[in-house]
């Protein structure tokens, strides 16, 4: 098992542009979420899914939008990317028979905006 | 609202033991989950408490107390593999809020 990979590994964007960051989980669990996590500090929680077709808003979803069509996948978009949207995003995933289910983390994504 | 506090950073020798406080407010608790992250790597799961009291794991243990909404990890017999940022994470409504993270330096 692959568990679960993320799609870039880095990227560089100027202000104004636009992206996507693929997420997907071979374990077929059912909770995904979308993190952040910005230099000395902890995770913060963007977006996450519950099941497929389903998502729901963290503690900082502004600027970002997200989608769930296939139970495997989570995408993370950024319509007009913000330098204050430098930072390193970590998918999770779990299965999600509790709340404080094992998440297992994908290795990040390392964006720039400038 | 939720919020988490734990120390910003532990330094310790090798072979010595260290303990992390993590200090809740809550409401709808559901427990407390501690996770490990190195330089450069994602969030691995440690342990989870959802009753008082304590959970070993090898050199680890993870303790609560609902009544004081307090718990602790405690790192063991330290070695230099164990330098690392920890985060304890409060579980509820489907999801969970991470602490700030202690960063944890093991000198040789």
């Amino acid at each position: 098992n692959a568990g679960v990979t993320q799609t870039p590994k880095f990227r560089v964007l100027k202000t104004g542009q636009s992206m996507t960051l693929l997420c997907a989980q071979d374990m077929n669990h059912e909770y995904m979420y979308w993190y952040r996590q910005d230099p000395g500090m902890g995770l913060r929680l963007i977006h996450y899914s519950v099941g497929e077709g389903t998502t729901a808003k963290g503690e900082v979803p502004d600027g970002y939008n997200v989608s769930r069509l296939k139970k495997q996948n989570f995408l993370l978009g950024l319509e007009s990317a913000a330098p204050s949207q430098t930072s390193v995003y970590f998918c999770a995933s779990s299965y999600g028979r509790e709340s404080t289910d094992t998440q297992y983390f994908g290795p990040g994504t390392r964006l720039t905006v400038l | 609202g939720q919020s988490l506090e734990q120390p910003s950073e532990v330094t310790a020798v090798e072979g010595a033991i260290v303990q992390i406080n993590c200090t809740y407010q809550t409401s709808g608790f559901y427990g407390l989950s501690w996770y490990q992250q190195h330089d450069g790597g994602a969030p691995t799961f440690l342990s989870y408490n959802a009753l008082d009291g304590l959970e070993e794991t090898g050199r680890f243990s993870s303790f609560l107390s609902r009544s004081d909404s307090y718990g602790y990890l405690l790192l063991q017999e330290l070695q230099m593999k164990d330098s690392a940022s920890y985060f304890c994470a409060w579980g509820g409504g489907n999801k969970l809020t991470f602490g700030g993270g202690t960063r944890v330096l093991v000198k040789p």
